[in-house]
């Protein structure tokens, strides 16, 4: 496609629960970044993905946090055990590549997770 | 020390008024850096792309590095309402880092 497209933009879960967000990269793009945003404050980043290779994980809480990008099916992001502050908006980004002018990034408009 | 900081606002200017957005980074070695705008409830969009040093222009638009102190600032001529966003500088990398942002309001 030609934007990238997050779903579901909503989603409560209660403590503990498990939530998974989708993410479907524009076409043609190598790279997927996952950042996370809670309370309009800075972006944190998650993981990133070369193909459905992981690129870079340093980010990634590996306790409870997993993420997937498989060929032919949109990326994945998704978060065992909930807990409270866990709540945030998560953006997915993708990009041609990461360095120089094709580095720019190009956002979904988020999926924003609450936890009760 | 954070790579890119930002002081968060709110700036409030009215309509019209030259806007001045900064931000500060850590290492003298970075050279590229981007300027992100997000609208509320959507996510963010590249609004301008610089190298190193000296001022890129595109329209109402100037972003300026200053390596010698390590400033980025974005400048807004002839602001308008619709320029109500929250601006991010960024420092392209391998894993592109942001500051937190800073929210403008242009009120009419």
């Amino acid at each position: 496609g030609e934007e990238v497209a997050q779903t579901p933009k909503h989603l409560v879960r209660g403590e503990g629960q498990k939530a998974k967000l989708y993410c479907a990269p524009i076409k043609g793009h190598s790279y997927v970044f996952w950042y996370q945003q809670v309370l309009k404050n800075e972006f944190k980043f998650l993981i990133s993905f070369q193909n459905e290779n992981v690129f870079d994980e340093t980010g990634m809480p590996k306790e409870r946090f997993s993420a997937k990008c498989l060929p032919n099916s949109p990326c994945s992001l998704e978060i065992q055990a909930t807990k409270l502050e866990d709540s945030a908006v998560y953006f997915c980004a993708s990009s041609q590549s990461v360095q120089g002018n094709t580095g720019e990034l190009f956002f979904g408009e988020g999926s924003r997770l609450t936890v009760l | 020390q954070k790579e890119v900081e930002q002081d968060p606002g709110p700036l409030s200017v009215p309509e019209g008024a030259i806007v001045s957005l900064n931000c500060t980074y850590s290492n003298s070695a970075f050279q590229y850096f981007m300027w992100y705008r997000q609208y509320s409830r959507k996510g963010p969009e590249l609004l301008m792309y610089t190298y190193s040093s000296g001022n890129k222009e595109d329209g109402r638009f100037t972003a300026q590095v200053d390596k010698s102190s390590k400033y980025i600032s974005l400048f807004i001529r002839d602001s308008q309402p619709s320029d109500s966003a929250t601006y991010l500088c960024a420092r392209e990398s391998y894993i592109p880092t942001f500051g937190r942002g800073t929210s403008l309001i242009v009120h009419p």
